[in-house]
């Protein structure tokens, strides 16, 4: 696609429920990444992946989060037993691929809230 | 540890003015990379420039420029000539050491840029 998709766009669940967030990266970008960003906060690393490999995935906050990325395209980013506390933006991004400059391509990020 | 201070929770300038919005950061790691981005109302994080910590010059991009103080640590961010659509929050971030050339940012709080007609 044009760009980077993030779905849905807004998610209001219960406490205790699952949720899955995806994410349909830039076609051809190799690299997708996935941060949180807390109200009035900037971002928060949770994971990277490179093809359908995922070689950091140190941030994310407990074992309840796990993501997956299936024929080195979309990523579904599921959350487990949802607390209050993990309500935020969800924002995706890509980029071809190892890149030392800003080359990554922002999605307009999945806005949960839990109640 | 690593760590990216924005002190100036929000900004205004007027239009056609030019505007510094501050970053500080810390790392002894001697190579690093630092980025800016525009995150508009829609959410999505616009980049907007790059400073490699090795780079001699400063970083400009069409009305943005990096005025990059290596010694002081401060990577701040000069608009020229605001205009409306300016107005957004703006996001420093460095590339975390050690994250093997992909980009694992640190992001500051963030600085929320008003620009007055």
């Amino acid at each position: 696609g044009a760009g980077v998709s993030q779905s849905p766009s807004n998610k209001v669940t219960e406490k205790g429920k699952d949720v899955e967030l995806r994410c349909d990266p830039i076609s051809g970008h190799t690299a997708l990444y996935w941060y949180r960003q807390s109200l009035g906060q900037g971002l928060e690393f949770l994971i990277y992946f490179q093809g359908n490999s995922a070689p950091d995935k140190s941030g994310l906050p407990s074992d309840r989060f796990s993501a997956e990325r299936t024929g080195g395209s979309v990523s579904t980013l599921t959350i487990q037993r949802t607390q209050q506390e993990d309500s935020a933006v969800y924002l995706c991004a890509s980029s071809l691929g190892l890149t030392w400059a800003g080359e990554l391509f922002f999605g307009e990020g999945s806005r949960l809230t839990v109640l | 540890a690593q760590k990216i201070t924005q002190t100036q929770p929000g900004m205004f300038v007027q239009e056609k003015e030019a505007v510094t919005l501050d970053c500080t950061y810390d790392t002894s790691d001697p190579s690093y990379g630092l980025f800016w981005y525009k995150q508009p109302s829609s959410g999505e994080m616009i980049f907007l420039i790059y400073q490699g910590s090795y780079d001699q010059q400063n970083a400009t991009e069409g009305r943005y420029s990096l005025n990059f103080q290596k010694a002081r640590k401060s990577a701040n961010l000069v608009i020229s000539a605001s205009q409306l659509g300016d107005s957004a929050m703006y996001f420093c971030a460095m590339r975390e050491a050690g994250s093997g050339g992909y980009n694992k940012l640190i992001f500051g709080a963030g600085t929320r840029l008003a620009v007055h007609p």
